[in-house]
């Protein structure tokens, strides 16, 4: 069974620049979720999908952060614009029951200079 | 206060030594405990979970859960090289809860078993 694949693996931007990340859940898994983990803390949830629709977006800045699903399996995060503080990895996961038991891909370490 | 705090560490032990690993949580509405254990340039992996409180049991991993002092732990027994990580505790709420499905981490703690 495939994992969660993320692309890209590695981004460095600038300051005020746009940066997207992708993401292709394990077959079947109705359940999305994009986390943020800055260097030392544990992932903090950014939005959560059921499908295609948005269970829980109550973390994510909506100012300068948005993500879709549009056909209920690959999903993408975008960053515009980029702040410094947005330096992290960025985390997908996906569930099949939509419960603790989430399987996540390897991040996208971004660097925003 | 975090909603889930944790020692990160970092912590340093012999091979063969039982390590144990601790977190506190704040919200009494989380019923199911996580930890996940996440290697270098890796994505955390689901490693073991608890249901409300007791104690389960996999190999060398036992993971407890107090609710009442709202305490989580994990023992590693006869820890080896190859655990070396950082370790995450989780918590989520119930079905049908707003929180459930929703794992809110500690910050981790690094773990290094040395030869």
């Amino acid at each position: 069974e495939a994992g969660v694949a993320q692309s890209p693996r590695y981004k460095i931007i600038e300051k005020r620049q746009s940066v997207a990340f992708w993401c292709n859940p394990i077959s079947g898994h109705a359940t999305l979720y994009w986390y943020q983990q800055i260097l030392g803390q544990g992932p903090k949830l950014l939005i959560q999908f059921q499908n295609n629709g948005v269970v829980d977006d109550s973390q994510l800045p909506k100012d300068r952060f948005s993500a879709e699903r549009l056909k209920g399996v690959d999903s993408t995060l975008k960053i515009q614009p980029a702040k410094l503080e947005d330096s992290a990895v960025y985390l997908c996961a996906s569930s099949l029951r939509g419960n603790y038991e989430q399987y996540f891909g390897p991040g996208t370490r971004l660097t925003v200079t | 206060q975090k909603e889930v705090e944790q020692d990160p560490g970092p912590l340093s032990v012999p091979e063969g030594a039982i390590v144990s690993l601790n977190c506190t949580y704040s919200n009494s509405a989380f019923q199911y405990f996580m930890w996940y254990r996440q290697y270098s340039r890796k994505g955390p992996e689901l490693l073991m979970y608890t249901y409300s409180s007791g104690n389960k049991e996999d190999g060398r991993f036992t993971a407890q859960v107090d609710k009442s002092s709202k305490y989580i732990s994990l023992f590693i027994r006869d820890s080896q090289p190859s655990d070396s990580a950082t370790y995450l505790c989780a918590t989520s709420g119930n079905a049908g809860g707003t929180s459930y499905g929703k794992l809110t981490f500690g910050q981790g703690t690094i773990l290094t078993v040395h030869p």
